[in-house]
Formats: structure tokens, sequence, C-alpha cells
């Protein structure tokens, strides 16, 4: 069964700080996976998007890495800001159809402190 | 940011009504989506469209219908309100590049409370 597991389910953190989530999949065939911001009462924001053949990709300091061999993916945030406290979703993409079937994860919910 | 809109984004109507729940889309996207989010769990697709007079059910059953008389336009409709039909519906739309490339952009939510 095609699923995407993600840990953990909350995380706390005070400003400033690192912190890394985790995401692990068992979709097969894999076509990509993403990694998605949602603030509260909002819709998603795609961060990252890596296909099979990359390892990280960066966008400011989000840093993403996928393992294909293990399937798993991380995403790391450094410097920590209140604006950062959210959900983040990691989502993966099938090649089983045109439609490029997405699986969802529950996402993390992250708080930053001051 | 994606200029995807949904209105209303907050609707709290009794059981029996009709309702639709609007969403477009200025960036001429082919695809459209509707996935139902409750809180806390992941989204689940409920309909999608490949372009104009397209539409198909997803994986999650719903008693929703959708329309796509235009490119830029996906409302939902909800004939009969239900308690259970309580949730959060987010409209997301894409270039048909393929899945590979294939990034979402999702309006902001509505949510609905049925009571």
């Amino acid at each position: 069964k095609n699923q995407v597991e993600q840990s953990p389910q909350s995380l706390i953190i005070l400003e400033g700080k690192n912190c890394t989530l985790q995401c692990n999949y068992t979709v097969s065939p894999f076509s990509n996976l993403r990694w998605y911001k949602q603030d509260t009462g909002r819709g998603p924001v795609s961060l990252t998007i890596m296909t099979f053949s990359e390892n990280t990709k960066s966008n400011g300091r989000y840093t993403a890495t996928l393992d294909a061999d293990t399937k798993q993916s991380s995403l790391h945030i450094t410097a920590s800001q209140l604006s950062d406290s959210a959900s983040y979703i990691c989502v993966v993409s099938d090649r089983g159809s045109t439609l490029g079937r997405l699986y969802f994860g529950r996402g993390t919910q992250l708080t930053v402190w001051p | 940011e994606a200029d995807i809109y949904q209105t209303p984004r907050y609707l709290v109507i009794g059981t029996g009504k009709k309702i639709t729940l609007e969403c477009s889309q200025t960036m001429g996207h082919d695809k459209m989506y509707w996935y139902q989010q409750d809180p806390g769990m992941e989204l689940h697709l409920i309909h999608y469209s490949y372009g104009v007079n397209s539409t198909e059910k997803g994986d999650l059953s719903s008693e929703s219908t959708v329309s796509r008389i235009r490119t830029e336009h996906f409302p939902l409709t909800l004939e009969s309100a239900r308690p259970s039909h309580t949730s959060q519906y987010l409209c997301a739309s894409s270039v048909a590049r393929g899945p590979s490339t294939d990034t979402q952009y999702f309006g902001p939510g509505t949510r609905l409370t049925v009571l």
C-alpha cells in the first residue's frame, strides 16, 4: 500500500534553533517528492521538489534531502524564525498514471517560540 | 504567491442547505483539483479536472459535484449539506507539463461547518 509517514507529529523549538523533519514513504513507482508549508487557515505552498536522481535541494533556510534507496526524506530548517510556525507536509508522486497521483503525509506541526 | 482564489473563506450553514464553493485561478492552468482536509489529517483528493468539460472523481468518495465550464473556474456544489461535510476544502491548480514537474498551487481554502 502506498503511504507517506511523517515524524514527529508535532515539534516545538526556540527561535534561532535548527530542526529536522522526517518523511518515510512506500510509494512505488516513485516520481518525485515535494515538501509543502501550510500556515494555519491557508493552503499549502511548495518549498522544494526532488526527483529520483536528486539527493538534496535548498530553498533559503530550508534544505530537503532524499534517499531513494531507503525511501526517506528530511527537511532541515536552519536558524528558525517565528514565521516558520506551520505544518510541513511531505507529498510523494508516483509514475503510475498521467495524473501523477499524489500521496500526502499528515504533516509535522512546527511551533517556534520566541 | 499563486493566483488562485476561493470563496467564501468561512461558511457556517444548516443541514439540508445547498452550497457552492467557488474556486478560480488566473494562471491559465489546465488541471484543477479539490481536496478535503480535516484537522491534523492528510489531504484527500475528491475531484479533479484536466480541462474544460473534463471532471473526474478522486480517491475519497464525496457527495459533492463539480463542473468545469471555463478554464479558470472550478466550483464545487453540495446539494444537501450534512454535519459530516464539515471540513476544510482546498482548491488547487497546475500546468499539465507532466507529473515530474507538475507543482500544484493551492488556494487559501474554505472552512465549512454544517450545523
